[in-house]
């Protein structure tokens, strides 16, 4: 079935030491999302890329960078990470489409971040 | 005001009854709205897509859309104990087609 797969879905990293998340997507969409999620809180977009164009939000600290190597693969690296940054991470594609269609997102199953 | 809203709840119904969730949105020119559901610890799962005024109906979902009061609701008819989960509304907006959340609304259905 074509699906949207993170890896991994748990992660732990200490203090200061380099992550990186991975997401994979058997949907040949052209976009994809990457989101940040806290508990109780709605999902909060990082950055996206439309094809291979990066579009990095305005509030996303420069701690989080993102590689789209092709179509199907995109990653989170986030350089160094902080107590604050534990979240799930979620990634979404969507097949953008001419003006007036729909441009619905699907979710992947998530990654759970813990800092220590 | 923040761009999309709903109340946090928790929302409780019984087993059976029909649950009311409400979301308003600041953006006049949002044309495509969405409903995901959510489980404690999982990611959001589209329900619903609407884009047109009125009503649109999916087994016991039923979205409801009034873009010129700007509310967007969700209707859960025969409402299920597995329905219990956290539903956020999400609104394309004009300007580059990002979606924005709502904080979502934990609905609880009770046997």
């Amino acid at each position: 079935d074509a699906m949207v797969i993170q890896n991994p879905r748990y992660q732990v990293t200490q203090f200061g030491k380099p992550v990186t998340l991975s997401c994979s997507q058997t949907l040949n969409h052209n976009v994809m999302y990457w989101y940040q999620q806290k508990s109780s809180q709605a999902p909060k977009l990082l950055f996206h890329y439309y094809d291979k164009d990066f579009n990095n939000e305005a509030d996303t600290p420069d701690n989080f960078q993102s590689r789209r190597p092709n179509t199907s693969f995109c990653f989170l690296d986030i350089r160094s990470p902080g107590l604050g940054d534990a979240a799930m991470y979620l990634c979404a594609t969507s097949r953008d489409a001419l003006a007036g269609a729909v441009h619905t997102q699907y979710f992947g199953p998530g990654t759970r971040l813990t800092v220590l | 005001q923040k761009e999309v809203e709903q109340n946090s709840g928790p929302l409780s119904v019984p087993e059976g009854a029909i649950a009311s969730l409400n979301c308003t949105y600041s953006d006049r020119g949002s044309q495509s709205f969405f409903w995901y559901r959510q489980y404690s610890g999982k990611s959001p799962e589209l329900i619903m897509s609407i884009y047109s005024n009125g009503d649109k109906e999916d087994g016991r979902f039923t979205a409801q859309l009034n873009k010129a009061s700007q509310y967007v609701s969700l209707l859960i008819r025969d409402s299920q104990p597995s329905d219990s989960a956290t539903y956020l509304c999400a609104v394309r907006n004009n300007q580059g087609g990002k979606l924005i959340f709502g904080q979502g609304t934990e609905l609880s259905v009770k046997p």
